[in-house]
């Protein structure tokens, strides 16, 4: 059974950093993209970054871009999430995601969230 | 990167059709055959419902569907049924290599 279980969300003041990290079960870790995926309180769903199976590619959603930085350890099968410079904007629910493949094919599987809280 | 637009309601009473437009540009939706779409119900993770355009993950009933026109992506709901009720997303690959959601549709059903 697949299973992807996020952690490290939590509440951060504005300019501060916080990093996710997301824990993978259940298939080949390294053969599939990852990525995240955010809601904001009552919003829409928003991309936010896609990592390769071996880590070569990354992309990054413009409004992100600089900031945050995805990466992945497949000795531990764990997708991680490095957020700096946080604002109030990127309050939300941050998802943790399997690509059929890669996430351009569609995304299989999501993690419960974590919920980032950017406030002073 | 816009959002793609999706109609922000729909409805429907048990046992209809509807069907939810997710229209974007020829650099997202018009310019790729991968297109999916996710339902979302309240405090619950988005699943899965379809992926590149039409292909249903299995153990999604096949009263949904998926097709896509040009610009414009669609999910078609046949037979409604009280648990469909609920939040729908598409999503797109762009050409910048990035993807793009809708704004979302909540589906109602009376």
């Amino acid at each position: 059974e697949v299973q992807l279980l996020e952690s490290g969300g939590g509440l951060v003041q504005p300019g501060g950093s916080l990093r996710l990290s997301c824990v993978a079960s259940g298939f080949t870790f390294s053969s599939y993209a990852m990525g995240w995926v955010r809601q904001a309180p009552g919003k829409g769903l928003e991309w936010v970054s896609s990592i390769s199976g071996y880590g070569v590619s990354t992309s990054y959603a413009d409004s992100v871009k600089g900031r945050f930085t995805i990466s992945r350890d497949n000795s531990k099968n764990t997708l991680y999430l490095q957020m700096n410079s946080l604002r109030a904007e990127d309050t939300a629910v941050y998802y943790c995601a399997k690509g059929i493949g890669g996430l351009k094919y569609g995304i299989d599987y999501w993690g419960q969230g974590a919920l980032v809280t950017v406030s002073s | 990167q816009s959002a793609l637009t999706q109609p922000a309601s729909v409805s429907g009473s048990p046992g209809q059709s509807i069907t939810i437009s997710c229209t974007g540009t020829s650099s997202d939706v018009g310019g790729y055959d991968y297109v999916s779409w996710y339902q979302q119900h309240p405090g619950k993770a988005p699943k899965l419902m379809i992926y590149e355009v039409s292909n249903r993950p299995s153990g999604v009933p096949d009263r949904f569907s998926g097709s896509k026109s040009g610009n414009t992506a669609s999910l078609t709901i046949s037979g409604l049924q009280a648990e469909d009720e609920a939040d729908y997303y598409c999503c797109s690959y762009t050409s910048s290599t990035t993807l793009v959601f809708g704004g979302g549709t909540k589906l109602t059903v009376l």
